[in-house]
């Protein structure tokens, strides 16, 4: 059962224009979700998260969108650069209130290239 | 500084050797993480510990040992694995389990992991 998907393996974008990466989720309990960068060889490296209370949080040239209702939510990149060229995972996390939890449930990636 | 440091970045074993992976973080988080990376595949959580106490184990088998000697250090320990283990082991922290705002896990640059 997979509760966070990435429906697009891969994204091909011009450099300067928009990358729209998106990420659907299952399970009504998550209420955190991130979104992760990876290269080849390295681990994942945190870009950008939000919350549940939230629908949109923004740094820089990232913003992440969350649609509640739609469980669904996207990565916005503006301007892309080629540097940006890695998977792009979506996590998402459940606080069981109450109980400390600390685990995170990930997408299974989309792969971006930016041209030059 | 959100640095998460791994070693030995690649390793090769037999199948009946005994290893270890290291991790190491000074930014006083008191939850570390072992995630496990198939190629092409998110990760997927081993283990988690809390105040150097295990707290999550995703039904991990028992040829992987963690352990956690203090706050700052968490080891795998690894014997009798199979040629598929092979995989990137991730070892991940943050302040606290609870994945939040406020409370983001990072990950270090993984171990690779190879079984022959």
């Amino acid at each position: 059962d997979q509760q966070v998907k990435q429906n697009s393996p891969s994204l091909s974008v011009q450099e300067g224009r928009i990358s729209i990466l998106n990420c659907d989720y299952t399970n009504s309990m998550f209420d955190y979700f991130l979104w992760y960068k990876k290269y080849p060889a390295e681990g994942p490296t945190f870009l950008i998260s939000i919350s549940s209370i939230k629908d949109k949080n923004e740094d820089g040239r990232f913003t992440v969108f969350l649609n509640k209702s739609a469980k669904h939510l996207s990565l916005h990149i503006v301007p892309s650069q080629p540097g940006d060229s890695a998977v792009y995972f979506c996590a998402a996390s459940a606080y069981a209130g109450g109980t400390s939890y600390g685990k995170l449930t990930f997408g299974q990636g989309t792969i971006l290239t930016v041209h030059p | 500084d959100t640095e998460v440091t791994q070693t030995p970045k690649h390793l090769v074993m037999g199948m009946t050797n005994k290893k270890s992976l290291k991790c190491e973080q000074h930014m006083g988080h008191r939850a570390m993480y072992w995630y496990k990376q198939k190629a092409k595949k998110p990760p997927e959580l081993m283990f988690v510990y809390s105040y150097e106490k295990l707290s999550i184990n995703e039904s991990v088998p028992s040829r992987f040992s963690p352990e956690c000697p203090n706050s700052s250090l968490l080891n795998l320990h690894l014997h009798a694995l199979q040629p598929e283990d092979s995989a990137l082991y991730l070892c991940a922290s943050s302040q606290r389990t609870g994945i939040r705002s406020g409370n983001t896990i990072y990950f270090g640059e993984g171990s690779w992991l190879t079984v022959v």
